[in-house]
């Protein structure tokens, strides 16, 4: 069955550390999606990033960067120089092909702190 | 400015007493869907529309309704609202295609809603 793992509820760091969430997901489909989402204490919710599971180049946006590894099954997001506008809840989701309702399944997310 | 609009941002309601939260999207989007955050468990389908008059129950749907009388419209309807839908609910829309809803949606901002 499908299932996105956050393992790390909360981490907290502070100011100009880098962090890394982990995110392992499991899928019986060979074409799939993944995605990261950052929500700050405001509760909306930002996309970050998507990639599809033919693409397993790590990309890079300013301090943000991910880590895909299908080998693994995993799509690690890590951020440098950590900010305190940095913290929020990252939620991890994946995607199916084959699913024909299109949901986003989430991860439970992982709250992070970055403290001055 | 293209984006998904969700109506009230907070509620607070006794149990029984029916309620409806608005969605509606200016994007053209065929697709639309209804999700739940809860703590721990991250966001959850509740229902989603591949088109107007075009529904189905997605992960999590008992206690809730939704029609799609108009394409720009879903709104989610709790006839008896019980405590256990005290909850974070967020609505998606997304073009429709078959690749583009993998894209990943543009999410409303969120209501927050609590039963008594």
């Amino acid at each position: 069955a499908q299932k996105v793992t956050q393992a790390q509820t909360e981490i907290s760091v502070v100011e100009k550390e880098d962090v890394t969430l982990d995110c392992v997901y499991e899928t019986r489909d060979t074409t799939y999606y993944l995605f990261w989402y950052k929500q700050p204490p405001s509760g909306e919710l930002v996309f970050l990033i998507r990639r599809n599971s033919f693409d397993e180049q790590n990309e890079i946006s300013g301090r943000y960067s991910w880590n895909f590894q299908k080998s693994t099954s995993s799509f690690n997001f890590t951020i440098t120089a950590s900010q305190v506008v940095d913290s929020a809840v990252y939620f991890c989701a994946l995607s199916e092909h084959e699913d024909s309702s299109y949901k986003l399944i989430f991860g439970s997310g992982t709250r992070l702190l970055v403290r001055p | 400015e293209a984006q998904v609009t969700q109506n009230p941002r907070y509620l607070i309601t006794v149990t029984g007493k029916k309620l409806t939260v608005t969605c509606s999207q200016n994007m053209n989007h065929e697709y639309m869907s209804w999700y739940r955050q809860d703590p721990g468990l991250g966001l959850r389908q509740i229902y989603y529309s591949m088109n107007v008059e075009v529904t189905d129950k997605g992960d999590v749907p008992e206690g809730y309704k939704v029609s799609r009388k108009e394409k720009r419209n879903f709104p989610l309807i709790l006839e008896s609202p019980s405590p256990n839908q005290t909850s974070l609910y967020f609505c998606a829309s997304s073009p429709r295609d078959r690749f583009s809803p993998h894209n990943g949606y543009t999410f409303g901002s969120g209501t927050r809603l609590t039963v008594v």
